[in-house]
C-alpha cells in the first residue's frame, strides 16, 4: 500500500466506550498529524508527532489520547467521548524540512459518530 | 492572529467552463506558503497547487492556476475547462515559513460541476 491509510473508515460508539483510530503512512515521512474536521469549520489541528515525539498538543481534551509507537504509525485512543466529538478525523503526514513546504499528505479519514 | 477566509461556501460551474474560487488571508509574516487542497466525496484531501510567497510568478498545474496578490493578501484558484471530476470541497491553507506545523485552513468552498 502507498500513501496514508486510516482505519476504521466509520465508527459509531457510545459515550462510555473505548475505541481507537489507526493511521499508517508508507511514505517515509517523519511527521504525523491528527486533525478534526467538522462541518462549516476550518480543520482543527489536534496533535503533531515528529520522529515519534509529540511536538504539538492543541489544548485537546484528555478524552483523546494519541500514541505514536514509530514514525509510520499513529493512533488516537478515544474514551468517554461526547456527542459533540462526532466529526471526521483526518490523519496526515509530511516530510519535515526546515523552511521547506512540508506538504501534507492526508488519509481518507475516520468518520466518528458518538451516540 | 493568522486567519484564512473563503467567502464562497458554494460555487457552481458548467462543464468545460472556467471558475474562480476566492481566498483571502491575514498575516504579519513576509515569508509563507499558500496551498489549495481538494477534498472529493471519497474524503481524501489532495494537494492541488502551492505557492511560495517570495515567488512573484503565479503557480500553475495543468488546468489549475492561482492569482496571488501578496499586497492584497489574496490567493484565488482558477479552474479552466472544468470537468465532472473537479466537483469537491476546496480548501485554502496558509503556513508561515517558520511555523512547520502551523497550517491554517479556511472553511472550504463546495464546487459543483454541472453537465
Amino acid at each position: 500500500e502507498t500513501g496514508v491509510t486510516q482505519t476504521p473508515r466509520h465508527l459509531v460508539m457510545g459515550m462510555t466506550n473505548k475505541k481507537s483510530l489507526k493511521c499508517e503512512q508508507h511514505l517515509g515521512h517523519n511527521a504525523m498529524y491528527w486533525y478534526k474536521q467538522s462541518a462549516k469549520k476550518p480543520l482543527e489541528l489536534m496533535f503533531v508527532y515528529n520522529f515519534k515525539e509529540q511536538t504539538e498538543n492543541n489544548s485537546v481534551p484528555s478524552r483523546f489520547s494519541p500514541e505514536c509507537p514509530n514514525s509510520s504509525h499513529l493512533f488516537l485512543h478515544l474514551h468517554t467521548l461526547q456527542p459533540e466529538d462526532s466529526a471526521l478525523y483526518l490523519c496526515a503526514s509530511s516530510q519535515d524540512r526546515p523552511l521547506g513546504a512540508n506538504v501534507l499528505t492526508f488519509g481518507a479519514g475516520s468518520r466518528l459518530t458518538v451516540l | 492572529a493568522q486567519t484564512v477566509t473563503q467567502s464562497q461556501p458554494e460555487m457552481s460551474v458548467q462543464e468545460a467552463e472556467t471558475v474562480t474560487l476566492s481566498c483571502t488571508y491575514d498575516t504579519s509574516e513576509s515569508d509563507y506558503y499558500l496551498f489549495w487542497y481538494k477534498q472529493p466525496p471519497s474524503r481524501q484531501m489532495i494537494l492541488v497547487i502551492r505557492q511560495e510567497a517570495y515567488k512573484q510568478q503565479n503557480a500553475t498545474e495543468n488546468r489549475f492556476s492561482v492569482n496571488f496578490q501578496k499586497a492584497a493578501k489574496s490567493f484565488s484558484l482558477k479552474i479552466s475547462d472544468s470537468q465532472l471530476g473537479d466537483a469537491a470541497m476546496y480548501f485554502c491553507a496558509y503556513r508561515p515559513l517558520s511555523g512547520t506545523y502551523k497550517y491554517i485552513f479556511g472553511t472550504g468552498t463546495r464546487l459543483k460541476v454541472l453537465a
